[in-house]
């Protein structure tokens, strides 16, 4: 049964850089996407980018500007980071695991990342 | 971007009840549609798959039917560990995967 944990920061200031790890535990590292997911407060979630075990990388269109997801197989981890970050970028920020061809199906814990001065 | 839109936004319904959600997308995505609950504090988690296909360990009275823009999530009979919010997310074409905005399930 694979695990997700992830960690990083959870308050930041405007214009600064989030940076968040998710480690995986249990389960082979080849053969899926690696995801990051997030959700601001009463809204939809949003998918924010992913990458594969050779560090093939999709990014969020409206995101891609401030976004790196990278990843160590050596560690079972993968990152996240993203700069210049306002109030809008409030949110949960979840890691997850996508089978290919099919959507996300495990989950990290959530970290609240909040943005403020 | 394809747009997926849920309905209705909320409801209240009964243990017991027989309870119908509706996603549809902006433009076909065949039956690459998946259903999440997600409880407060809690991450999603993965109750349908392609549309129709049952997530191993999701109980039976959960299902999902439709195809092309219009989906459905069926409860049939709603125990009191199902009150939550559902999301509906295409994993047709990206960038990027969307989601619904969510439909809460509150108790009557």
């Amino acid at each position: 049964q694979v695990q997700l944990r992830q960690w990083g920061a959870g308050l930041l200031k405007p214009s600064g850089t989030l940076s968040l790890t998710c480690s995986v535990y249990g389960g082979s590292f080849s053969g899926y996407h690696w995801c990051w997911i997030r959700q601001p407060p009463g809204k939809r979630l949003e998918w924010i980018g992913e990458t594969t075990h050779t560090g093939n990388t999709k990014d969020n269109p409206s995101l891609k500007s401030r976004l790196t997801i990278s990843i160590d197989t050596s560690k079972n981890q993968f990152s996240l980071r993203l700069s210049s970050l306002t109030a809008a970028d409030t949110a949960v920020y979840y890691c997850a695991r996508r089978p290919y061809s099919k959507p996300f199906d495990s989950w990290g814990q959530g970290t609240l990342v909040t943005v403020s001065s | 971007d394809i747009q997926m839109t849920q309905s209705p936004s909320s409801l209240s319904a009964s243990v017991g009840d027989r309870v119908t959600i509706t996603c549809r997308a902006s433009q076909g995505i065949k039956t690459d549609l998946g259903w999440y609950q997600q409880k407060p504090g809690k991450a999603p988690t993965c109750l349908i798959y392609a549309a129709s296909s049952l997530q191993s360990g999701v109980p039976s009275r959960f299902s999902g039917s439709g195809s092309g823009t219009e989906f459905t999530l069926t409860i049939s009979s709603l125990q009191p560990e199902d009150f939550a919010t559902y999301y509906c997310l295409q994993h047709y074409d990206y960038p990027p995967w969307t989601f619904g905005q969510g439909t809460k399930v509150e108790i009557k």
